[in-house]
């Protein structure tokens, strides 16, 4: 079964830029979606198709995907931004969908 | 506006069985592809099962076998029945709507499970 891998913390300063990375095998070969969940809520669509943002979603949200990495950068991070994000993509061999390991933002 | 909501869920002995209920608003369910996913208590999503608006249903390979994902056009409604309950099956499941290229765009609040004895 496709595995999705992401760091499980990651740091950042208000006003600084948090990379997440999201890891699997040929990953740029799919389209990767990103969903934030802050602590009680359900999942909210950040990034989809690799690089696009929902309407609604702040410009400061934005995703790349080469490879075997995709990576969701939040540029300029806010307070409000702290949450877990997660990584997600459809595995056509199975028609499963799969969703990374989780990636909690913290801003100091 | 689209809206999902969530309900059934519950306190249920290891064995036991529960149906959860899925009611949408804002859209026709029958002509979207649906989705299940739970997240146990301090732990990341888990997809369980998606039924697409031709009918088709997939399982992940922990539910398959005992989970049967379903819906009710004339209610709008999405269900998820849960036979054989083990106490790995707790979580909060989320409903939660398909859109463009296999991509989850409006979920559900989510309604809690827990299986103990």
């Amino acid at each position: 079964s496709y595995v999705l891998t992401q760091p499980p913390s990651v740091s950042v300063a208000p006003g600084q830029t948090a990379r997440i990375t999201c890891g699997g095998n040929n990953i740029g070969s799919k389209s990767v979606h990103w969903y934030q969940q802050k602590p009680g809520q359900a999942p909210v669509l950040v990034v989809y198709d690799d690089s696009d943002r929902p309407s609604g979603i702040p410009e400061r949200f934005s995703g790349s995907n080469s490879g075997n990495t995709a990576t969701l950068t939040i540029s300029r991070v806010e307070a409000g931004d702290e949450a877990d994000y997660y990584c997600q993509v459809w595995d056509s061999s199975s028609d499963h969908y799969v969703f990374g390991t989780g990636t909690k933002v913290t801003v100091l | 506006e689209v809206q999902l909501v969530e309900s059934g869920g519950g306190l249920i002995q290891p064995g036991g069985s529960l149906r959860l209920s899925c009611a949408a608003s804002g859209f026709t369910v029958s002509s979207n592809y649906m989705s299940w996913v739970r997240q146990a208590p301090g732990k990341g999503l888990e997809w369980v099962s998606v039924i697409y608006s031709g009918g088709s249903t997939y399982y992940a390979d922990s539910v398959k076998g005992r989970f049967t994902i379903s819906r009710d056009n004339s209610k709008n409604t999405l269900y998820l029945q849960m036979n054989s309950l083990r106490a790995e099956d707790t979580a909060v499941y989320y409903c939660a709507r398909g859109g463009g290229q296999q991509l989850f765009d409006y979920w559900g609040q989510g309604t809690l499970v827990t299986v103990s004895s």
